[in-house]
């Protein structure tokens, strides 16, 4: 079973700061990872998806990163605003199956 | 946004009580998904589907049945409501095509059981 863990559950930074979220994964057999953002009371809306065989996408301020070797995903957030406060999700697709494992998320606060 | 609303958003209901939630989309995509979502959890897979009448079992699937007999809509019923069914709902979708193979969320369902 793919289990999937992010650090820190909460952050909390200035307004301005660049900030990484870490995610990590212990079966390295992974098909694609997606980052997400959940607003509080809402459903989660897609960030960035990584294949397999890429290393980094980019999206505006945001770049994630993937490393299949060491289980390991970042998500980097450039010139963090207030806008950006939400929890923040990583999922993994295991191998060719229609299964998605979820990170428990890390709550992001920025503050103004 | 790729369409998809989920029905009730919000039910009180009390133990021991039937209860199906709706997820309907307007894509005509092939696979949807059910998860709950709870603290300490992150969301969880309850069933999904792959077709009309194709559906699986995910990791926490004792407690609840799917079902789907058109395109769009996937129901997931719980046919003794239970408290620690208490929990927000999501349906998602899997939107594939050239290189991207994502999820797309809907709303989510919050559901109280007394």
């Amino acid at each position: 079973k793919q289990e999937v863990t992010q650090i820190p559950a909460a952050l909390s930074v200035p307004e301005g700061e660049n900030l990484v979220l870490n995610c990590s994964f212990t079966d390295s057999a992974i098909y694609n990872l997606q980052w997400f953002r959940q607003d509080p009371g809402k459903g989660l809306t897609s960030l960035l998806l990584i294949q397999s065989s890429q290393r980094e996408q980019t999206s505006g301020r945001l770049n994630a990163s993937l490393d299949k070797s060491s289980g390991r995903s970042t998500l980097y957030i450039a010139a963090s605003q207030p806008g950006d406060s939400a929890t923040y999700l990583c999922a993994v697709r295991r191998g060719m199956g229609n299964q998605f494992y979820f990170g428990t998320g890390t709550s992001l606060t920025v503050i103004p | 946004d790729a369409g998809i609303t989920q029905s009730p958003r919000h039910k009180v209901t009390e133990t021991g009580t039937p209860v199906t939630l709706r997820c309907h989309q307007t894509e005509n995509h092939r696979y949807m998904y059910w998860y709950r979502q709870d603290p300490g959890h992150g969301l969880r897979l309850i069933h999904y589907s792959y077709g009309v009448k194709d559906t699986d079992k995910g990791e926490v699937s004792d407690g609840y049945s799917v079902s789907r007999s058109k395109t769009e809509d996937f129901l997931l019923t719980l046919e003794s409501a239970t408290s620690s069914q208490t929990s927000v709902y999501f349906c998602a979708i899997r939107r594939q095509g050239g290189s991207t193979d994502t999820q797309y969320f809907g709303p989510g369902t919050r559901l109280t059981v007394l």
